[in-house]
């Protein structure tokens, strides 16, 4: 049971390239996120998706996308890379039940993307 | 007022010491906390789940006051494993009835030989 895998796990771009961060959860849990996690500035959430079908932005959605493309996976994409978008990338997932509020997430490992 | 604030530490402490951590909120509406840890370099796991009056998990004890808005997390006999960043989140209703979620920054403990 892998829980929430990402891939990759490193990633050096030049400013203006794309490129897709890619998640995968086998929790079968109905909520995904996407976060981003620098010195200073704790956890931001980018994009999430309450569920299959739907994405919502986040606190810092400008220069990405996203896709939630089965219950599984959770892509996110970046069309034109910039040296502020150097972070560290989570992927999260969680189960949200009728009634029971939790948010209790499970995170990914991580993508350490730097843009020079 | 930050939403959700910590001392960054770090709190440096001997193996076996007892060590709090508090995290205060400005949000009277939060409806549940959780305290995170998260290891050098790597994802944020969760710890505990705080609900109405806390809950105690081994040598981890959290706690609410929502009177006071912050919450607690007490370590017992520290370990070396323990060692760690402690993110607090608070998670709330905003106005248009949709969830959030708001991580602290975390506190940094080192539990010392």
């Amino acid at each position: 049971n892998a829980g929430v895998t990402q891939t990759p796990k490193f990633q050096v771009l030049k400013t203006g390239q794309s490129m897709t961060l890619q998640c995968a959860q086998d929790m079968n849990h109905n909520s995904m996120y996407w976060y981003r996690q620098d010195p200073g500035m704790g956890l931001r959430l980018i994009y999430y998706s309450a569920s299959e079908g739907t994405t919502d932005k986040g606190e810092v959605p400008n220069g990405y996308n996203v896709s939630r493309l089965n219950k599984r996976e959770f892509s996110l994409r970046l069309e034109s890379a910039a040296p502020s978008q150097t972070s560290v990338y989570f992927c999260a997932a969680s189960q949200v039940s009728r009634g029971r509020v939790t948010h209790e997430q499970y995170f990914g490992p991580g993508t350490r993307l730097t843009v020079t | 007022r930050k939403e959700v604030e910590q001392d960054p530490g770090p709190f440096n402490v001997p193996e076996g010491a007892t060590v709090a951590f508090n995290c205060t909120y400005s949000n009277s509406a939060s409806q549940s906390f959780f305290w995170y840890r998260q290891d050098c370099r790597k994802e944020p796991k969760l710890l505990m789940s705080v609900y109405s009056s806390g809950n105690e998990d081994g040598r981890f004890t959290a706690q609410l006051n929502r009177a006071s808005q912050y919450i607690s997390l007490l370590i017992r006999d520290s370990k070396l494993s323990d060692s760690a960043t402690y993110l607090c989140v608070v998670n709330l209703f905003n106005a248009g009835n949709n969830r959030k979620l708001i991580w602290g920054l975390g506190t940094s403990l080192a539990v010392n030989p």
